[in-house]
């Protein structure tokens, strides 16, 4: 199995700061990455697919970047809404694998 | 804009058989734009692929529950559905099914998940 592994576990920040969470696979995955938002007690909400592309309706200030084993998503300008757990997934082989997750959390 | 809408037992018995279904609309389960599939995420944890199916019944498990789990389309009803049999106390989680894009591969579309207790 491509194991994902996050980094922070966890992070507090601001509103108006610029965060960037890690991604790591194990083996190279091509841009099989996506990044997802989940807010306590709803199901996940996809940002990025595809390691760069903007899901539709998903504000700019989210962006991804990389490609084979090490992957970012930075948020260039916190909102109170962001403040969230992230989880990337890989999609290049089965088992499809999910991060352990990065707590956001407001400073 | 695709819906998808989980329904099922909310406690289950250790050893018997889980079983939850999926309402897609919206969309159809006969599309061949999207895999069909189920995650869990137990209490207070990160979240586990399970497995998905496409439109013609092709299906992909993950090894570490491939023994237990058994997914299935009804194109007719417009459903999805999961069965794992021999669950435990581990097996209580929060189900989701999702679509999953078949170009990008992204899990597009949720629905809002089911917890779904293992306890005698």
């Amino acid at each position: 199995d491509i194991q994902m592994t996050q980094s922070p576990s966890s992070v507090s920040a601001s509103v108006g700061d610029r965060v960037t969470i890690t991604c790591r696979a194990s083996q190279g995955i091509n841009s099989w990455l996506a990044w997802y938002q989940q807010k306590p007690g709803k199901a996940p909400k996809l940002l990025i697919y595809a390691a760069s592309s903007l899901q539709s309706g998903v504000p700019s200030r989210f962006s991804g970047r990389g490609s084979g084993t090490d992957f970012t998503l930075t948020i260039s300008s916190l909102q109170p809404e962001d403040f969230a757990t992230y989880y990337c997934q890989q999609a290049n082989s089965f088992p499809y694998t999910f991060g352990q997750g990065t707590k956001l959390e407001i400073k | 804009q695709l819906q998808l809408q989980e329904s099922g037992p909310g406690l289950v018995k250790p050893s018997e058989t889980l079983s939850l279904t999926c309402t897609v609309s919206g969309g159809s389960t006969s599309s061949s734009s999207y895999y069909w599939g189920w995650i869990r995420q137990p209490p207070g944890k990160g979240l586990e692929w399970i497995g998905m199916i496409y439109y013609s019944g092709g299906t992909y498990y993950n090894p570490s529950l491939k023994s237990r789990v058994t997914i299935s389309v009804d194109t007719s009803k417009n459903q999805f559905s999961l069965k794992l049999s021999s669950v435990t106390a581990a097996d209580t989680a929060v189900f989701y099914c999702a679509s999953l894009n078949y170009s990008d591969r992204p899990f597009d579309h949720w629905g809002q998940g089911t917890l779904v207790t293992v306890s005698s």
